[in-house]
């Protein structure tokens, strides 16, 4: 158990630019998930992957936010025009099913300035 | 709708003393419920969770929690902190029910920031 892995830690970018992140979860886990946690709040649910299909989105992902899972093992997240109500930190979290705790990310702190 | 109310942000507590870091839920009648400890500019780590059975949950680190059906609560406790526990403590809730693709997802509170002072 490796643990997840998310890349890169720190993001600064110009408002306007594109951003990818990407996410390693624990490898015999199915299930992943990204969150997005600002100041002073807990993490908030972006969007949920089972295997490749990507099975439920919240309303807090707009258009600009896309989120893949090519083959079931890694994702990525991209951000298009970012915005400066985009700076958070992005979570990813792996897990094997119901019940079953959830394994974090250290995090992508994004910055946009 | 599934909420979380962690009713203190933050909580200052002298070393050794204990401490207990208050939660409440608001959701359907079958729930999980979590613990989570952030430590600044890392992750979330799983201190216990509540799926079925024994209301008297034991964790990591020396911390418990009580699930309490009819005040809708989850407290976390420990009976003597240390330094070390000086952290960004969340309460979660996942709710089957609230989940139309099966995904479990986790609602968070805005967390209680404990503070142990030496």
């Amino acid at each position: 158990d490796t643990g997840v892995s998310q890349d890169p830690r720190h993001k600064i970018t110009k408002r306007g630019q594109n951003v990818t992140f990407r996410c390693d979860p624990i490898s015999e886990h199915n299930r992943l998930y990204w969150y997005r946690q600002t100041l002073g709040q807990g993490p908030e649910f972006l969007t949920y992957f089972q295997n490749e299909a990507q099975l439920e989105k919240s309303r807090l992902l707009s258009d600009r936010f896309s989120a893949e899972r090519p083959k079931g093992s890694f994702s990525t997240l991209e951000i298009q025009r970012t915005e400066q109500g985009d700076s958070a930190m992005y979570l990813c979290a792996s897990s094997t099913g119901q019940g079953s705790h959830y394994t974090f990310g250290s995090g992508t702190r994004l910055t946009v300035v | 709708a599934q909420s979380v109310t962690q009713l203190d942000s933050q909580v200052p507590v002298f070393e050794e003393a204990p401490v207990e870091l208050r939660c409440n839920y608001s959701s359907s009648v079958s729930v999980y419920l979590f613990w989570y400890v952030q430590y600044p500019n890392q992750g979330l780590q799983l201190l216990l969770k509540y799926l079925s059975g024994s209301t008297l949950v034991k964790g990591i680190n020396g911390f418990e929690a009580e699930f309490n059906k009819s005040q809708t609560s989850f407290h976390l406790r420990k009976p003597s902190v240390h330094i070390s526990d000086t952290a960004e403590y969340f309460c979660a809730v996942s709710d089957p029910a609230y989940s139309g693709a099966g995904s479990y997802q986790l609602t968070f509170g805005k967390g209680t920031k404990l503070s142990v002072i030496p």
